[in-house]
């Protein structure tokens, strides 16, 4: 079963905004991370944010994690054409030993 | 130049016929993974390996093999008894099997004709 969902599952919007992306799971983590990919190729990872933060920021990327509501949010700020792509959450899965990954927002900037 | 490398990147196969592909990493990393992607889907875990000689089964092993002989190689065979095999396949690695960071390759696209 997937641990981590995305919401919204796509999203367009103009360049120079902000986009915002969430994921909610299901049960304890240690740490959520959040990847992207382009069209066609693998993973990049972009951050991660442990259980014991709430707020986290990397350039233009702002994560917050709430674990009293096991949901968190990816703000892209300054939008730019370069950042469409697909948005990943990953959660750990301590009792599988793996990763699970959500299904994804799909994020187009329009110039 | 570090990182990991998948091929081919486009693979065409026909019903009943066993197709490997490769996954090669000089980043040093312990922990390595196969991944099968689906259009509009997340990413699900077919194998893992957290050391040379040995392998695990993810979610969803069945029709799938592994191999982990060197530390660089991960190669993952598809086999025939693999009913719906047409998907994207991604390999990563991370330094130790943990739930930090993972790199990925490109990954490969395979079609069963």
């Amino acid at each position: 079963s997937q641990q981590g969902e995305e919401d919204p599952q796509a999203l367009s919007i103009q360049e120079g905004e902000n986009a915002t992306m969430n994921c909610s799971y299901k049960t304890s983590i240690n740490n959520l991370q959040w990847y992207r990919q382009n069209s066609g190729r693998g993973l990049v990872h972009l951050i991660l944010i442990r259980s014991n933060e709430r707020e986290k920021h990397s350039g233009r990327l702002r994560v917050t994690l709430d674990t009293s509501k096991k949901s968190s949010s990816l703000l892209i700020t300054a939008s730019r054409a370069a950042d469409t792509a697909s948005y990943f959450c990953a959660t750990d899965d301590q009792g599988a030993q793996k990763l699970v990954f959500g299904q994804g927002t799909r994020l187009t900037i329009n110039p | 130049d570090g990182g990991i490398t998948q091929s081919p990147k486009y693979l065409f196969r026909k019903e009943g016929q066993n197709v490997t592909l490769s996954c090669e990493q000089n980043l040093n990393h312990d922990a390595m993974y196969w991944y099968r992607q689906d259009p509009g889907q997340g990413l699900r875990l077919i194998y893992y390996s957290q050391i040379v000689n040995d392998f695990q089964k993810g979610d969803i092993a069945e029709g799938y093999s592994v191999s982990r002989e060197k530390k660089e190689s991960f190669p993952l065979t598809v086999t025939s008894a693999q009913k719906n095999p047409t998907a994207f396949y991604l390999c990563a690695s991370s330094i130790i099997l943990n739930f930090n960071e993972q790199f990925f390759g490109p990954g490969t696209r395979l079609t069963v004709l």
